[in-house]
């Protein structure tokens, strides 16, 4: 079955770039979401189609998706991006979701 | 304003079965594909069926043949019909909507948990 490997997480300073990736068999040949979840909280689709924001996300959130890799960059990181983020893809119809990566604001 | 409350959660015995309903409102439920997707506690997402707006349905092979996701578009409704639970079926289970638009799931219930234990 299709997989989609994150690292477990990522730490970065307030004001600084935090990157996110997430690995899978040739991911650029689909299209990647990406997806906030603060605890106790429903996830919310910050990226879509690989680098395309839904209404009311920050533009600091932006994606790329290439080769076998597909990355979230999150620039001027603040303290409310504090969170898990999962990457999704779908694969013969079926969703696959990332490892998912915590991201902690030192 | 789109709502999905979900419903049915709760405790239930090893080799049990438990329907969850999904509750939705705001959108044109009968024109969106629709989706399960659990979370087991400090754990990640796993996406666990679909369904088209023509009735296609979709599972991954961890639950194939055990559970079944069917939908009423006259009273709004999405349901997930569980047989043969196991404890690693344990989660949250979350009800999401699906755009054709986005590729992804654009609105999400709050969620309601499954525990499967003796």
């Amino acid at each position: 079955s299709y997989e989609l490997t994150q690292p477990p997480s990522v730490s970065v300073s307030p004001g600084q770039t935090a990157s996110i990736t997430c690995s899978g068999d040739k991911l650029g040949d689909k299209y990647a979401c990406w997806y906030q979840q603060k605890p106790g909280q429903s996830p919310v689709l910050v990226i879509y189609q690989d680098s395309k924001r839904p209404s009311g996300i920050p533009e600091r959130f932006s994606g790329s998706n290439s080769g076998n890799t597909a990355t979230l960059t999150i620039s001027g990181t603040q303290a409310m991006d504090e969170a898990d983020y999962y990457c999704q893809a779908w694969d013969s119809s079926r969703g696959v979701f990332g490892t998912g990566t915590k991201v902690t604001v030192l | 304003e789109v709502q999905l409350v979900e419903s049915g959660g709760g405790l239930v015995q090893p080799g049990g079965s438990l329907r969850l309903s999904c509750a939705a409102s705001g959108f044109t439920f009968s024109s969106y594909d629709m989706h399960w997707v659990r979370q087991a506690t400090g754990k990640g997402l796993e996406w666990v069926s679909a369904i088209g707006t023509a009735g296609d349905t979709y599972y991954p092979g961890s639950v194939k043949g055990r559970f079944t996701i069917s939908r009423e578009n006259a009273k709004n409704s999405l349901y997930l019909q569980m047989n043969s639970l196991r404890a690693g079926d344990t989660a949250v289970y979350y009800c999401a909507r699906g755009d054709e638009t986005t590729g992804g799931f654009d609105y999400w219930g709050q969620g309601t948990l499954v525990t499967v234990s003796s």
